[in-house]
């Protein structure tokens, strides 16, 4: 059975820093991207961005409003990916979904989300 | 960047009623590669239809997707309480990945 467990969330201040990290298990993490997806209190659902696979180059792409500020990387070894936050503002606030992504290189439909995780930026 | 306008943003129908539902894009999205997921309060959004047309495992055959190009429609033959939720379409044509805005299905 897939599962992505979410973790790191919490309260923190503008214009610091917060790193997520997204534990999968049930599949063959190395083989496929993984992505971030987020959703604001009572608002829609934001493409974050998303890490290929060590296949593919293990390059990343980001949505306009976090390039530049967050930085997705992926530990194979332990099945990890990560989500680092920089220079937060308070519209980051949202729950943030780890998502399992293509087997290629390309974008994919979303088959599996974690439980999302919580962070509140806030003075 | 791809923008995605679903309408309308709240459809209020009864339980048995057919449901229809609009993704317009603001280009073409490559090789139909939209998604269609349904969201509860509380819980992770549900795949339920990609490539525009096929439904995901487990996914009952009242749930249909359709269109090609720019205009994308979600329908739901005959409504079950069940059904009533946040639904948003997805393309994965082109990063970065777009989501529309939601429609939320309310029961009437």
């Amino acid at each position: 059975e897939v599962q992505l467990v979410e973790s790191g969330g919490g309260l923190v201040q503008p214009g610091r820093s917060l790193r997520l990290s997204c534990t999968a298990s049930g599949f063959t993490f190395g083989d496929y991207a993984m992505s971030w997806v987020r959703q604001a209190p009572g608002k829609g659902l934001e493409w974050v961005g998303f890490i290929r696979s060590k296949a593919y180059g293990g390059t990343t792409e980001y949505a306009a409003s976090v390039k530049g500020r967050f930085t997705i990387s992926r530990d194979d070894s332990k099945s990890i990916a990560y989500l680092q936050m920089n220079s937060l503002k308070t519209e980051d606030t949202a729950v943030y979904y780890c998502t399992r992504g293509s087997y290629y290189g390309s974008g994919s439909p979303v088959d599996y989300w974690g439980q999302g995780t919580l962070v509140t930026v806030s003075s | 960047e791809i923008v995605l306008t679903q309408s309308p943003a709240t459809l209020s129908l009864s339980p048995g009623e057919r449901a229809t539902l609009s993704c317009g894009a603001s280009q073409s999205v490559s090789s139909s590669y939209l998604a269609w997921y349904q969201q509860k309060p509380g819980l992770a959004p549900r795949l339920l239809i990609y490539d525009a047309s096929s439904r995901a495992t487990g996914i009952p055959d009242r749930f249909s997707g359709s269109g090609s190009g720019t205009d994308f429609t979600l329908t739901i033959s005959r409504l079950e309480p069940e059904d009533f939720a946040v639904y948003y379409c997805q393309q994965y044509g082109s990063s970065p990945y777009t989501f529309g805005q939601g429609t939320k299905l309310e029961i009437k």
